[in-house]
């Protein structure tokens, strides 16, 4: 099974307005880290967000937003205000276990363009 | 600060020939991570270093791959011999260490095998 699932291939979405990114995750582990990130077509891995499994608040980055819901597994990217720049391939990728070199398992990316 | 860094950007071989990329990470960062990255796909592990150790490699094709981090500083990733398969994104991260939970990417070296 997929650890990582992230259903829509490309998505659009108009400049000021927000967009949501899906993410669904499956891990047995009760201990696991969910993250983002965004990749423009220069190639480097930007890190945006990361929810903690037992974090009990949604994580917020500025006009990032996490809608963690972990009951149906889901962590969600939300961008508010999207912008031009906002144009890129965003990656949501878990890391299970404890300690921070466990290695992330990324799911297959959403391409967002954002249109003015 | 400088960020992770990553050479070539670009890299055209022809089948059967070898190739080299190198990682310097972030100052400070124990942990170093290989990537490959398939287009349209997310990144997937290659190897993982704990200074100058190999901690996690099983996903490393060991025919043709090498990789080493001597003196637990920048690493280099080997190719010997090149397959069309192995078109890809070669990505480097870094990360602090136990605590720290991000991982920080370089741009990566984009691979093209004729």
């Amino acid at each position: 099974a997929q650890k990582i699932t992230q259903t829509q291939p490309g998505m659009f979405v108009q400049e000021k307005e927000a967009v949501t990114l899906d993410c669904t995750y499956d891990t047995s582990d009760p201990s696991y880290g969910l993250f983002w990130y965004k990749q423009p077509s220069s190639g480097e891995m930007i890190f945006l967000i990361y929810q903690g499994s037992y974090d009990q608040q949604n994580a917020t980055e500025g006009r990032y937003s996490l809608n963690f819901q972990k009951a149906r597994k889901s962590a969600n990217l939300v961008i508010s205000a999207s912008q031009l720049g906002d144009s890129a391939m965003y990656f949501c990728a878990m890391r299970e276990g404890q300690g921070s070199a466990r290695q992330l398992t990324f799911g297959s990316g959403t391409q967002l363009t954002v249109l003015p | 600060e400088a960020g992770v860094v990553q050479s070539p950007r670009y890299k055209i071989i022809e089948k059967k020939q070898p190739v080299a990329f190198w990682c310097n990470p972030i100052s400070g960062h124990n942990t170093l991570y290989w990537y490959l990255q398939n287009l349209g796909q997310g990144p997937e592990l290659l190897i993982r270093y704990e200074n100058e150790e190999a901690v996690d490699d099983s996903q490393l094709p060991k025919d043709r791959f090498s990789a080493e981090r001597l003196k637990g500083v920048d690493s280099t990733l080997k190719i010997q011999p090149a397959e069309l398969g192995d078109s890809a994104v070669y990505l480097c991260a870094s990360s602090f260490g136990p605590g720290n939970y991000e991982q920080y990417f370089g741009p990566g070296t984009r691979l093209t095998v004729t």
